[in-house]
């Protein structure tokens, strides 16, 4: 089974400041990783995601993230931020083969609050 | 332009009635996905389809059943509404096959009086 943990329920930073949210899974193997991204009264809007390769992978909007293998990690993270990146950020796993490929398993999720 | 449509939006209805909430995309896509999201829990898997006529049980199906007649619509039926289902329910697509990615709808807020 998997699982994903996201161990900061509420981040606050300042406009301009650099920003990283932690993401660790469990998984017998390496998944499929995604962070998405929730405004208020929205659904999720995918920032990006890691099938294979290169382990730093950029989304949207500024935002890269870097797969760790050896500590189950998939940290979302920004150079500078803008108040208008105030959300939660959900990141999610899926089993990368068989049946339940694109069954997502998702975190808490983070709430960012970036101070203008 | 493609995309991943609820309605209603906002819904109220009283205990032990039927609801159902409708999903539909336009993205072509194979899997859909019914989700509810609760403060703390996050995102909960309630049903999906993987193509028209398959329904699947999620993670919490206790409730809930879910009807795929077509490849663009997705509905979830709550047969006795009750208010522990008071929550936000989300569809999502996805493609399926080697593609694991999920398209979100704006939700259905859904409160049970």
């Amino acid at each position: 089974a998997q699982s994903v943990t996201q161990p900061d329920a509420r981040v606050t930073v300042s406009e301009g400041a650099s920003l990283q949210l932690r993401c660790k899974y469990s998984s017998s193997v390496t998944p499929y990783l995604f962070w998405y991204v929730q405004y208020p009264r929205q659904g999720l809007q995918l920032l990006l995601k890691y099938y294979s390769g290169d382990p730093v992978v950029q989304g949207v909007n500024g935002f890269e993230a870097e797969f760790s293998k050896s500590n189950s990690s998939f940290h979302l993270r920004k150079a500078s931020v803008h108040w208008s990146d105030s959300a939660v950020y959900f990141c999610a796993v899926s089993p990368n083969t068989g049946a339940n490929t694109g069954k997502l398993t998702f975190g808490h999720g983070t709430i960012l609050r970036v101070h203008p | 332009e493609a995309a991943v449509t609820q309605s209603p939006r906002n819904k109220v209805a009283v205990t032990g009635g039927k609801v159902t909430l409708s999903c539909n995309q336009t993205n072509n896509h194979n899997n859909m996905y019914w989700y509810r999201q609760d403060t703390g829990h996050g995102l909960r898997l309630i049903h999906y389809s993987y193509g028209a006529g398959s329904t699947e049980k999620g993670d919490i199906p206790d409730g809930y059943k879910a009807s795929r007649p077509s490849q663009e619509n997705f509905s979830l039926i709550l047969e006795l509404a009750t208010p522990s289902q008071t929550s936000v329910y989300f569809c999502a697509s996805g493609p399926g096959y080697n593609y694991a990615e999920q398209f979100f709808g704006p939700g259905t807020r859904l409160t049970v009086l």
